[in-house]
């Protein structure tokens, strides 16, 4: 099975600023069927991005996705005060869907 | 609009099964693939398997090979996810959604607890 490392565990950072966070693969990801998640306490996840760099519907321009192969990047742009959560990968291009095992957004 | 609602909180006893539901609304229920993902309290999330709710078909993680089975009954369109021999370790948060691969609609999550 493929397992995504995600760096950095927790990003520490102002409204405003620009988030950077990598997700590696163990091993290529088909077709870049990477996606992206947001997930705030008490909720269920929120798809981001899908193949890679796909905005899912309603999503604000300020989120984007980047990468292939072993190697992906989801950049905030300028981060907005409800942008401070949990965020995961997740790699659906095998047999078996594997999730990172994710990076939180917090306040600094 | 699309909605997804799940069967409410369950407690089990360790050894016994849990079956939670995931009834579709909003879209023809046969048309996308459902998912089903869990949460431990605190931890990340885990991919447990998909069904296509047209033909049946499933695919599960091999972690939960011959204890997972997932259903459907389309005449109400709800899908079900039943866990067998439960452990302490399986005490989370399930959510179905829908879609293949990277689901856009997720269920409200229902909590199972295994506890002696």
């Amino acid at each position: 099975e493929i397992v995504l490392t995600q760096s950095p565990g927790t990003l520490s950072l102002s409204p405003g600023e620009r988030a950077t966070l990598s997700c590696r693969a163990s091993q290529s990801v088909s077709s870049s069927y990477l996606a992206w998640y947001q997930q705030k306490p008490g909720q269920a996840p929120r798809l981001l991005i899908y193949g890679a760099s796909s905005r899912a519907t309603g999503i604000p321009d300020r989120f984007s996705g980047s990468g292939s192969g072993t190697d992906f990047t989801l950049t905030i742009s300028r981060l907005e005060p409800e942008d401070f959560a949990v965020y995961y990968c997740q790699q659906y291009g095998s047999s078996t869907e594997t999730f990172g095992q994710g990076t939180k957004v917090e306040i600094k | 609009q699309v909605q997804l609602v799940q069967s409410g909180a369950e407690v089990k006893k360790p050894g016994a099964s849990v079956k939670v539901s995931c009834k579709a609304s909003g879209y023809t229920f046969t048309s996308y693939d459902i998912n089903w993902v869990r949460q431990a309290t605190g931890q990340g999330l885990e991919w447990m398997g998909w069904m296509n709710p047209n033909s049946g078909n499933t695919g599960y993680a091999q972690k939960f090979q011959g204890r997972v089975t997932m259903t459907r009954n389309t005449s109400i369109s709800t899908a079900y996810m039943e866990l067998s021999s439960l452990r302490s370790e399986d005490t989370a948060v399930y959510y179905c959604a829908r879609g293949g691969g990277a689901p856009t609609n997720w269920g409200q999550g229902t909590l199972v607890t295994v506890s002696s």
